[in-house]
């Protein structure tokens, strides 16, 4: 069955810690790959968005993603986190023809210690 | 640009009453919108697709006599909730795209509540 999965359910990292936020999906053709993030009670926030080319993207907040075609994964990565960076984050991807709606990960919801 | 207004961002109601919620495109056309509901703790899921001038496309499963969606114009989606019961209560989000560009944007998201 076509899906997205985000492996981990809760992440924790210390402040000025690394971070990667795994993604994976499961298209025939490789679709267009989102990461969202959402603050609690909030709506969702672009951070970056690959539709092709450099499989490297780079998006907001410091964050990247690395397209991997043969592991058809999507990871999210920063490599020092900060307090505000506590929040869900989501995986999505809009499978075929853009203007599809999107399937969303469960999402990996992050927490930062002091 | 690509901005997504939603109002209101937080309803209580009562049960038994209908329930109002509106997404507008601020600076760009969106022929097709898209509603979403967050349950506490879990991913979105899409509830129907709204395309301007024609009838919703609702997903299994999800009542289109109870949610009601309307696109009258190419920058407003409305999403009535019917008759509302405490089990309606939930998270409601609409999303729309200004192109390929710009990806898709979401707004911030209604808490509803009914009592």
């Amino acid at each position: 069955a076509q899906s997205v999965t985000q492996p981990d359910i809760h992440i924790t990292v210390s402040e000025g810690a690394s971070l990667e936020l795994r993604c994976n999906y499961s298209y025939g053709a490789t679709p267009y790959l989102f990461w969202y993030v959402q603050s609690p009670g909030q709506g969702l926030q672009l951070l970056l968005k690959y539709f092709s080319g450099d499989t490297l993207v780079q998006g907001i907040k410091g964050f990247e993603a690395e397209f991997k075609r043969s592991q058809s994964s999507f990871n999210l990565r920063k490599p020092s986190v900060h307090w505000s960076d506590a929040a869900e984050y989501f995986c999505a991807v809009v499978p075929d023809n853009y203007g599809q709606n999107f399937v969303f990960g469960p999402g990996t919801r992050l927490s930062v210690l002091p | 640009g690509a901005v997504v207004s939603q109002h209101p961002s937080r309803v209580i109601c009562k049960s038994g009453t209908s329930v109002k919620i509106e997404c507008r495109s601020l600076d760009f056309q969106a022929t097709t919108m898209f509603w979403y509901r967050q349950f506490p703790k879990k991913s979105l899921m899409l509830m129907a697709t709204s395309n301007e001038g024609s009838k919703a496309t609702y997903e299994q499963g999800v009542e289109k006599d109870k949610f009601l969606i309307n696109h009258a114009s190419l920058t407003l989606s409305t999403l009535t909730v019917t008759s509302a019961h405490p089990e309606d209560s939930s998270f409601y989000i609409c999303s729309a795209s200004a192109g390929l560009d710009y990806g898709y944007t979401f707004g911030s998201g209604t808490r509803l509540t009914v009592v």
